[in-house]
């Protein structure tokens, strides 16, 4: 498998611009979840989703924050307008619920690095 | 109070120490328990679960005490590769899944 894949890898913007990450899951998994991670603040969760469906978005910064989940393999998360306080790496993370009880193992994709000047 | 609190660190030792790192976390109906690790610039990886009964996976030994709320990590026979971030992650269940993580511990092993 290849893992979770997201893209783009780095991705430098100006300040007003619409930014969006990409997100596909590991097959098969049924969670998906959307990450911000800053020195300050470390590792945040913005969104997660079961079965394409959001669940938790309490995260989500400000409503210039929108996630989507349109089929079992794939998720954007955009900013609109994105502004320099946006700048950090997002990660995306998908895992398999064996049951509702117990989670075993997150596995992240490689990040999206943004810069917002 | 944050929902999962690790101290920042840096632990700075020397090869061959052991060191141990401490989590805090607020929820007591949380269920599991983990240790990620993170290298700089990378993505975090799974290190190990932890369990009720405590566990061990070669050098590393990690524990849980729900009484106090604390989850503890520890190294032994540091080595240079040691050298990362620990993340300590909290998992809430109740239908569906919550994964929280601390904001991470750094470890510098120095030869």
């Amino acid at each position: 498998d290849a893992g979770v894949i997201q893209s783009p890898r780095h991705e430098v913007t100006e300040m007003g611009q619409e930014v969006t990450l990409r997100c596909k899951p590991i097959s098969g998994h049924d969670y998906l979840f959307w990450y911000r991670q800053t020195m300050m603040r470390g590792l945040e969760l913005l969104i997660y989703f079961n079965n394409n469906v959001p669940i938790d978005d309490s995260g989500m910064p400000e409503d210039r924050f929108s996630a989507k989940m349109p089929n079992a393999s794939f998720s954007t998360l955009k900013i609109q307008p994105s502004e320099p306080r946006d700048s950090a790496v997002y990660f995306c993370a998908s895992s398999l619920a064996r049951d509702t009880a117990t989670n075993e193992k997150l596995f992240f994709g490689s990040g999206t690095q943004l810069s917002v000047l | 109070r944050k929902e999962v609190e690790q101290d920042p660190g840096p632990f700075n030792v020397p090869e061959g120490a052991t060191v141990a790192f401490n989590c805090t976390y607020s929820n007591s109906a949380s269920q599991s328990f983990f240790w990620y690790r993170q290298d700089c610039r990378k993505e975090p990886k799974l290190l190990m679960s932890v369990y009720s009964s405590g566990n061990e996976d070669g050098r590393f030994t990690a524990q849980l005490n729900r009484a106090s709320q604390y989850i503890s990590l520890l190294i032994r026979d540091s080595k240079l590769s040691d050298s990362a971030t620990y993340l300590c992650v909290v998992l809430d269940s109740g239908g569906y899944q919550k994964v929280t993580f601390g904001t991470g511990t750094k470890l510098q092993v120095i030869p």
